[in-house]
Order: C-alpha cells, then structure tokens, then sequence
C-alpha cells in the first residue's frame, strides 16, 4: 500500500516535444506529492510539488496534473529540452501525520531529449 | 542558495568495518533524513530525525545503523558492521526552514559507499 508506481520506465522525446510520466499510488492518507529530478552522480533535486487539494501545478515548463479520484498523478514537461535529459523521479508522503514524513519514491523513469 | 553537502563523495570500505558518513543540513532546517539509492534502482527512505531523535525509520534501519546530530550543524550516519549489500548511495536531507513548509526536503550530493 506504501507503493508508488512509475511510468514509464524510460522515455525518448524530440527536442520541444512533451514528456509525460505517470505515476499512481494506493495509499490515500498521502498528501503531498513531488517530483524530484536526478542528473548522473548527483542528488535528486525538488523540481515542483502539488498537494491534492488543486487539480494542477504549473511552473515554467513544468506542469504536475493530480487527480484525486484515480490516485494519480503526472508530470508534463512543455517544449523539452536536451538539458532536461535526467532521471525524474514522482514521490508522496502524508505530511499531515506530523510524524517523519518519509518520501516514498516511484521507480524513476530515464529521459532522454534528442535534438 | 543553501544546500545540504555530504562528505566524503565516496566511501571505500572493507566488509565488518563501521563507516561514519557526514552531513551538514540546511541551516535553521529542523528535520533531517537519511535515503539510499542502490545503482539503478529507486530511492529509499532509511531513517528521519527531528529534535534529537529517530522519528521514524524504515525496515532497512536495523540495529547495524545508528543517526547522530553531534552539535548544531552536523548530522552524521553510522553502520556499525558494514556488509556487501550495504553498497549504495547514501542521501541526506533536510527540510522545515522557516520560509517554506515542512515537507519540501532538499537532497546532498550523496556519499557513494563502496564495500568490498
């Protein structure tokens, strides 16, 4: 129930095309959701985080869309860029426990942007 | 900007040896984190840390691990006897500064632990 799944596992796109990974959860006392973005040898970095009482986030080239009902959520990436070849990884924890708020993470899904 | 840093960048140890690794959190942060990353695979919580004590740690947390924050600015992890499948990068982080909300966790650069 803890699980948060990924996909998918790897993604090929065209310079200033969309990317879109998805990632689904089962526990429903999650509420808090981030992407992290992760470059070869280096720390996940945050990249954008949306709790669930909006359907969507966007910053810059980055959207996140939620939907609560399906437990869902994904990460959309406008005009990609081979910069943005990475690691991306979802994540949730349920802040509102107070308690540690532990990150699950999902798989991780590999981009790669082709010029 | 602030960022967490994690010392060494890359830890060579032999098996039953205990390894200390370093980290140095966001200053004025109040929460404090371990993850690890076996190569390839996803990243997985191990331990949290929230005035001065475990607040919640993961099954790969056994008795061989340990968390310390020695004095204001450090927060350190031990494995006591390391074993083969110890291997990974290690993660620390930290979140709750006084801008931004408590959940938002901020990752260091990792220490690569290599046991042989």
């Amino acid at each position: 129930q803890q699980q948060v799944k990924q996909s998918p596992q790897s993604l090929i796109v065209q310079k200033g095309g969309i990317s879109i990974i998805n990632c689904a959860y089962e526990n429903t006392a999650f509420d808090y959701f981030p992407w992290y973005q992760q470059f070869p040898g280096k720390g996940p970095a945050l990249l954008i985080a949306i709790r669930p009482d909006v359907s969507e986030k966007k910053e810059g080239r980055f959207t996140i869309s939620f939907n609560k009902s399906a437990k869902q959520f994904s990460l959309h990436i406008m005009d990609s860029q081979p910069g943005d070849s990475a690691t991306y990884f979802c994540a949730a924890t349920d802040i509102l426990t107070g308690g540690g708020n532990k990150l699950t993470f999902g798989t991780g899904t590999q981009l790669k942007v082709e010029l | 900007e602030p960022e967490v840093t994690q010392t060494p960048s890359h830890q060579v140890t032999q098996m039953g040896q205990e390894v200390i690794l370093r980290c140095v959190p966001i200053s004025n942060h109040l929460y404090f984190y371990w993850y690890r990353q076996i190569l390839g695979q996803k990243v997985e919580f191990l331990v949290s840390f929230y005035n001065n004590e475990i607040s919640e740690k993961s099954e790969i947390f056994d008795d061989q691990f340990s968390v310390e924050r020695p004095d204001g600015s450090n927060f350190t992890l031990k494995i006591r006897s390391t074993k083969l499948e110890d291997s990974a990068m290690y993660f620390c982080a930290s979140s709750a500064s006084l801008n931004r909300g408590p959940y938002e966790q901020y990752f260091g650069p990792g220490t690569r632990l290599t046991v042989t």
